[in-house]
């Protein structure tokens, strides 16, 4: 499975953006880019996911390289909910096997 | 709509004993999938069922470990003997659409499951 590279934290304020950042240089051609967040206590929730253009949800924007190599989950306005584990997954073929890696910590402080 | 449910949310057992996790997928999704994060390590597959079939076991630690989904609904994984390294959060999720890497998986909110 191709690996991410995520930092192991991130702080932000609240209502401020926050930019998460994914590296992932052995993608291949056929891989998406998903990313999920834990909040404590509760499983991987989806959050968005994108092939290679940028994409837009209610819940963030995912911006995508254009080779591909790294993507930012963008939280345009942080609140204190959005506190959690972030995980930026590649999703093959074989989509439920991949491995979700260490993920960024991120903390809002009010 | 009822998410993926997951049974029981919290188990301690003894060492040597036998745990049976259960977990209900979102109505109508067929593809089920186990994972779990023994502590300190980040959350690793362990198999994918289409239905009722295992479409892909080699995430399986052991023989320890058996999955099964009769009739497609429902799974259960079964831990027996339980070890002390078996500790850990067991998660379940699924998908609708068999194989698309575009696919999103909803996730229950998983079992801790404590081995002593």
């Amino acid at each position: 499975d191709a690996k991410t590279t995520q930092p192991n934290s991130m702080e932000s304020n609240e209502e401020e953006p926050v930019h998460l950042p994914c590296n992932h240089s052995t993608i291949s051609g056929t891989d998406y880019i998903h990313w999920y967040r834990q909040l404590p206590s509760q499983g991987p929730e989806y959050v968005i996911h994108g092939l290679t253009s940028n994409v837009n949800n209610r819940m963030a924007s995912l911006a995508i390289a254009e080779d591909r190599k790294s993507s930012t989950l963008i939280l345009h306005r942080a609140t204190l909910r959005d506190a959690a584990v972030y995980y930026c997954i590649l999703r093959g073929t074989n989509a439920g096997k991949s491995t979700f890696g260490d993920g960024t910590t991120l903390t809002v402080k009010p | 709509e009822a998410g993926v449910t997951q049974f029981p949310s919290h188990s301690v057992i003894e060492k040597g004993q036998t745990v049976t996790l259960r977990c209900d997928p979102i109505s109508g999704h067929d593809n089920l999938y186990w994972y779990r994060r023994v502590m300190g390590k980040e959350i690793k597959f362990l198999l994918h069922f289409v239905k009722e079939s295992k479409q892909d076991e080699s995430g399986m630690p052991n023989n320890r470990f058996l999955a099964e989904r009769t009739g497609g609904t429902y799974s259960t994984l079964k831990v027996q003997p339980a070890e002390l390294e078996d500790s850990g959060v067991y998660f379940c999720a699924s998908s609708l659409i068999e194989g698309r890497s575009d696919a999103e998986a909803f996730f229950g909110q998983g079992t801790r499951l404590t081995v002593v």
